[in-house]
């Protein structure tokens, strides 16, 4: 079956530094990709949709330039945490189509 | 927009109890409806999905679901509930096809005691 592989499955970073998280489609060309975010004790939230070789849409709320998205092929998107603080400490998830809405298995991002 | 509702934030159960974790949802065309559970610190497992066809899903671990339109609920059931249950489970809306994003419920905490 599809299967999305999203690394890393948890990093720490210091406050202040960017932290790139990657999803890669490995079977299927994943013509769009959307990324979450889960606070502690939280759902999961939908931070901003990308399409291959465009510009991601972002929520509302969401800072377009702290959280970087690209998308730049139909096997890999990424996203970056600019400047991360502390507050950015959360779980990260990338959900791929068309296979389906197939999961990443996350991130977990501790800023300290 | 597309919405779910999971009324119960936390349920708690004795093992080998029946268990129901209710599911509403909100779309306007013809739903694409997932449940799936988590585990402390873990990802998403999907446990089962309904898109068309026989409205009562089976899934993995002994879950089941049912779909029932005229009510715009998507109930997921276990007959026997056992520890390893113990964990958050979300319900899910999506779209069959097309850039429309999974939306979730808040989630239900199901607790198991002895």
């Amino acid at each position: 079956g599809a299967v999305v592989s999203q690394h890393p499955s948890r990093v720490i970073c210091k406050s202040g530094t960017s932290v790139k998280i990657e999803c890669r489609s490995l079977d299927f060309q994943a013509t769009t990709m959307f990324w979450y975010r889960q606070f502690p004790k939280q759902s999961l939230m939908l931070m901003a949709t990308s399409n291959e070789g465009s510009k991601a849409t972002y929520e509302q709320g969401v800072e377009k330039d702290k959280f970087l998205i690209n998308h730049a092929s139909l096997t890999l998107s990424t996203l970056t945490v600019t400047s991360a603080h502390p507050e950015d400490s959360s779980f990260y998830i990338c959900s791929a189509r068309p296979a389906g809405y197939t999961f990443g298995s996350g991130t977990r991002l501790t800023v300290v | 927009a597309q919405s779910v509702t999971q009324p119960d934030i936390h349920i708690t159960v004795s093992e080998g109890a029946s268990l129901e974790l209710r599911c509403n949802y909100s779309y306007g065309a013809t739903p694409y409806l997932f449940w799936y559970v988590q585990s402390p610190g873990q990802g998403l497992q999907l446990l089962l999905k309904y898109f068309s066809g026989d409205t009562l899903v089976q899934g993995i671990k002994g879950f089941e679901a049912e779909f029932k339109r005229s009510q715009s609920s998507f109930n997921l059931r276990k007959p026997s509930v056992h520890w390893s249950d113990a964990a958050e489970y979300f319900c899910a809306v999506g779209a069959g096809s097309g850039n429309t994003p999974l939306v979730f419920g808040k989630g239900t905490r199901l607790s198991v005691i002895a």
